[in-house]
């Protein structure tokens, strides 16, 4: 069955400091794979996406994310948190064939400390 | 501009109440979706369509209906057999119900708490 890992519900960085929210899959045929931010009270704005292509993905705010088939992993990264970045944010699967449904991590929330 | 309306953005039932969120989209998109979210538990489908007048149950569906009448309008009604209904939820919508590789676009999303 497909699923999503997210390592570590809550992480703590210094503004300035690297983002890194790790992602785990798991997966017998090849994902499609997105990162998702959520502002406290709001609905989920996409960050990024890897579809096919290249590996490195860049999105919105500065973030990024590489697709690691042989880690099953598609961790995202930020080379210097800003204290806007604090939110929680979710790592979602889906795949081809089938009803494009989303299967969603539990979320890691980012708290970004001066 | 285009984008997903959900209200009301709070909402308060009394034990034993049906209750429905209203769900509407301006993005021409063929797929709907109805999420709910728990703390430290991500978000789980609760009903999904991917076209006018059809719908197809989801993970956690027990306690709940839907109906997609028109194309921008995807309701959900929490009904009195849904025994733990306080949560966050959210509808989404994206162009393609079919493939995978097309995101989702999400409401601000609806508060419910049972009283």
């Amino acid at each position: 069955a497909q699923s999503v890992t997210q390592l570590g519900s809550h992480v703590s960085v210094s503004e300035g400091a690297l983002v890194l929210l790790r992602c785990n899959y798991s997966s017998s045929v090849p994902p499609y794979l997105f990162w998702y931010v959520q502002y406290p009270n709001q609905g989920l704005q996409l960050l990024l996406k890897y579809t096919t292509g290249a590996t490195l993905v860049k999105g919105i705010n500065g973030f990024e994310a590489e697709f690691k088939k042989s880690e099953t992993s598609f961790h995202l990264t930020k080379p210097s948190a800003h204290m806007s970045d604090a939110a929680e944010y979710f790592c979602a699967v889906s795949f081809s064939g089938g009803y494009n449904k989303l299967i969603f991590g539990a979320g890691t929330r980012l708290a970004v400390h001066p | 501009d285009g984008g997903i309306t959900q209200s009301p953005k709070y909402l308060f039932r009394k034990e034993g109440q049906n209750v429905t969120l209203s769900c509407e989209q301006n993005l021409n998109h063929d797929a709907m979706y109805w999420y709910r979210q728990d703390p430290g538990q991500g978000l789980r489908l609760i009903y999904y369509s991917q076209i006018v007048n059809d719908f197809q149950k989801g993970d956690i569906a027990e306690g709940y209906s839907v109906s997609r009448e028109k194309k921008e309008s995807f309701p959900l009604t929490v009904t009195s057999a849904q025994k733990n209904p306080t949560a966050f939820y959210l509808c989404a919508s994206s162009i393609d119900p079919w493939g995978g590789n097309t995101e989702a676009f999400f409401g601000q999303g609806t508060r419910l708490t049972v009283v």
